[in-house]
């Protein structure tokens, strides 16, 4: 069974638009950690923002913003005011705390999201 | 400014060649990773390593192996090459932050003819 499924292959958005995009994750570790990512076309992977299964806010970096819904396994990425730049693949990941692989993090298969003018 | 290198963006081997993929990071880190990357697959973990000489299988170890007899330095072996090793190969470090992110390489593009 997967453990992080993005069910949107690709997204469309007008610039300035707000955009979600989705990630599920099955874990039974009461401890976790839940990564987005965003790869553009050149290729780098960008560290977007982190959510621990303990933290009780949601988590927030300047545009970006993680919808975290524990009971739902949840973790959606939410882009404010869309920009041109923006256009990329977004992976989502997670990270068990108590899983003997502890540090590697397992990777969804990513929504390629077009921010168009 | 932090790095992890790959020592070869883009390489083409035939089949049956041995292939060495070479990863250096300069933050001192405990933990490296290979990952191999393919279209509609995300991103897969092949191996990782938690100290020198010591490393553990991912998800996908088959036709591979690594080799860390440094800290900063983690290799990705493909003993023997075959076209379904064609891909696109990350490789990442991570300390012991709080966030504990990983820092991703350039990537190698590796095409097996």
């Amino acid at each position: 069974a997967q453990k992080i499924t993005q069910t949107q292959p690709g997204m469309f958005v007008q610039e300035k638009e707000a955009v979600t995009l989705d990630c599920t994750y099955d874990t039974s570790d009461p401890s976790y950690g839940l990564f987005w990512y965003k790869q553009p076309s050149s290729g780098e992977m960008i560290f977007l923002i982190y959510q621990g299964s303990y933290d009780q806010q949601n988590a927030t970096e300047g545009r970006y913003s993680l919808n975290f819904q524990k009971a739902r396994k949840s973790a959606n990425l939410v882009i404010s005011a869309s920009q041109l730049g923006d256009s990329a693949m977004y992976f989502c990941a997670m990270r068990e705390l108590s899983n003997q692989a502890g540090t590697a993090l397992i990777f969804g298969k990513g929504t390629t999201l077009s921010v168009s003018s | 400014d932090v790095k992890v290198t790959q020592s070869s963006r883009y390489l083409v081997k035939r089949t049956g060649e041995k292939v060495f993929l070479e990863c250096v990071q300069d933050m001192d880190h405990e933990n490296m990773f290979w990952y191999r990357q393919d279209p509609g697959l995300g991103l897969r973990l092949i191996y990782f390593s938690y100290d020198v000489k010591m490393k553990e299988k991912g998800d996908i170890p088959e036709g591979y192996s690594v080799s860390r007899e440094k800290k900063e330095r983690f290799s990705l072996i493909l003993e023997s090459a075959s076209t379904n090793q064609t891909s696109m190969y990350l490789c990442a470090s991570t300390g012991t932050g709080i966030t504990g992110e990983l820092f991703f390489g350039e990537g190698s593009r590796l095409t097996v003819l």
